[in-house]
């Protein structure tokens, strides 16, 4: 069963532009999760969707946002890019992400340099 | 508010028990979990356990939960070179869909 593929692995941008990241959950899995890994806050929750739905949102600014596909991929956004946005973005997937288990499954990160 | 604390560094001797720590302050979560991440890769799932569960063995690792004082460990027996990483727990409550992760423990293990 492959596991979760992140999209771009690497990537530089500079101030001001905009990024789009992209993950594929593990097959059959309906929740996908975004969370930001910094050396200085650590890991941050961005948003969970399931069934293209957002159910949660962490407290990041409307700069982020995110969406997910009728086949549960997803892609996640970030505009007018500043500098403390230098980050690994990690996608994490699970079959509800609710209630149960809430075993999340992660990608190997999407990491951005802001310059 | 939510909050998940860990010690930042532990280094042991191969072969030796290693032990990390976590203390977490909400105490409406559901599950606890226990994940690894290697240099340059996303995160592992170890393990988790429920909160009305003290003791969770799987192979070398061993979880032990003291709900009362809101502390979470995680023994790894016969540590080996290979366990070198850094280790995350992180607690979920029931009605959340979202993990709040600890800082991280950086796991060195010496030949």
């Amino acid at each position: 069963k492959a596991g979760v593929t992140q999209t771009p692995r690497y990537l530089i941008k500079t101030r001001g532009q905009q990024v789009t990241l992209s993950c594929s959950p593990i097959s059959g899995h309906r929740s996908v999760s975004w969370y930001q890994q910094t050396p200085g806050q650590g890991l941050q929750f961005l948003f969970e969707y399931f069934s293209e739905t957002q159910r949660n949102k962490g407290n990041f600014p409307g700069r982020f946002s995110g969406r997910q596909f009728s086949n549960s991929r997803s892609e996640m956004n970030v505009s007018t890019l500043e500098l403390g946005d230098s980050a690994l973005y990690l996608c994490a997937s699970s079959f509800d992400g609710t209630g149960g288990t809430g075993e999340l499954f992660f990608g190997e990160g999407s990491r951005l340099t802001v310059l | 508010g939510e909050d998940v604390e860990q010690s930042l560094f532990l280094s042991v001797r191969e072969g030796d028990s290693s032990v990390i720590n976590c203390t977490y302050t909400d105490s409406s979560s559901t599950y606890l979990y226990w994940y690894k991440q290697e240099p340059g890769a996303g995160l592992q799932l170890l393990t988790y356990i429920f909160s009305n569960m003290d003791m969770k063995q799987d192979q070398r690792l061993t979880v032990l939960l003291n709900k009362k004082d809101k502390h979470l460990s995680l023994r790894i027996a016969d540590t080996q070179t290979g366990d070198s990483a850094i280790y995350f727990c992180a607690e979920k409550e029931d009605s959340s869909y979202k993990l709040i992760f600890g800082s991280g423990t950086r796991l060195l293990v010496r030949p």
